[in-house]
């Protein structure tokens, strides 16, 4: 069964640190990849999603990922942490072929201190 | 208006009450799902429909019900609720192709006591 793992249920960083949120995922076959953001209150957004044309992915808000086969990762990050990036964060991959079913991880709470 | 609403937004009821939970969509799309997010669970599929004649359960489905009315319209029922269905609960929708992602609403915040 595939399986997607967010290291880290908290990550917390200064205001205008890196920001960097792990996922990895099992599959023999690259699948699609997605990081979604939910704030407080509301539903999840798509940031960004991989869909085998370049590796390195921007998003929205200043957001980018990089996938690499080689590790089966998809890690998202941040040059510079603004308070207003503080939110949960979830990877989701679909698995190529199927029913196309994503499958999420448990989400990465990111704090951001002034 | 958001394109993907869900009603209530939160709901208090006690144990052993049925429950419906709405969710209407203006994008169009055919693939509709339903969710529940716990604290560190992330978001479990209770139950996905691909089209109006199309229902199948998730991996938490036990306890839970669907109907989808129309294209647009699929909704969440807890036939007798019980506390440990406490939880947000959000309706996603997606286009057909595997590339595509999904849209959320805003959730339901749902405490049965």
């Amino acid at each position: 069964a595939q399986s997607v793992t967010q290291l880290g249920s908290h990550v917390s960083v200064s205001e205008g640190a890196l920001v960097l949120l792990r996922c990895n995922y099992s599959s023999s076959v690259p699948p699609y990849l997605f990081w979604y953001v939910q704030y407080p209150n509301q539903g999840l957004q798509l940031l960004l999603k991989y869909t085998s044309a370049a590796t390195l992915v921007k998003g929205i808000n200043g957001f980018e990922a990089e996938f690499k086969k080689s590790e089966t990762s998809f890690h998202l990050t941040k040059p510079s942490a603004h308070m207003s990036d503080a939110a949960e964060y979830f990877c989701a991959v679909i698995k190529s072929g199927g029913s196309y079913i994503p499958t999420f991880g448990r989400g990465t709470s990111l704090i951001v201190h002034p | 208006d958001a394109d993907v609403t869900q009603t209530p937004r939160n709901r208090i009821t006690k144990t052993g009450k049925r429950i419906m939970l709405e969710c209407s969509q203006t994008k169009g799309h055919d693939r509709m799902y339903w969710y529940r997010q716990d604290p560190g669970l992330g978001l479990r599929l209770i139950y996905y429909s691909f089209d109006v004649k199309d229902i199948n359960k998730g991996e938490i489905s036990d306890g839970y019900s669907v109907s989808r009315q129309a294209q647009a319209k699929f909704s969440l029922s807890l036939e007798s609720a019980i506390p440990n269905q406490t939880a947000l609960y959000f309706c996603a929708t997606s286009e057909r192709t595997a590339n595509q992602p999904q849209h959320f609403g805003d959730g339901t915040r749902l405490s049965i006591l």
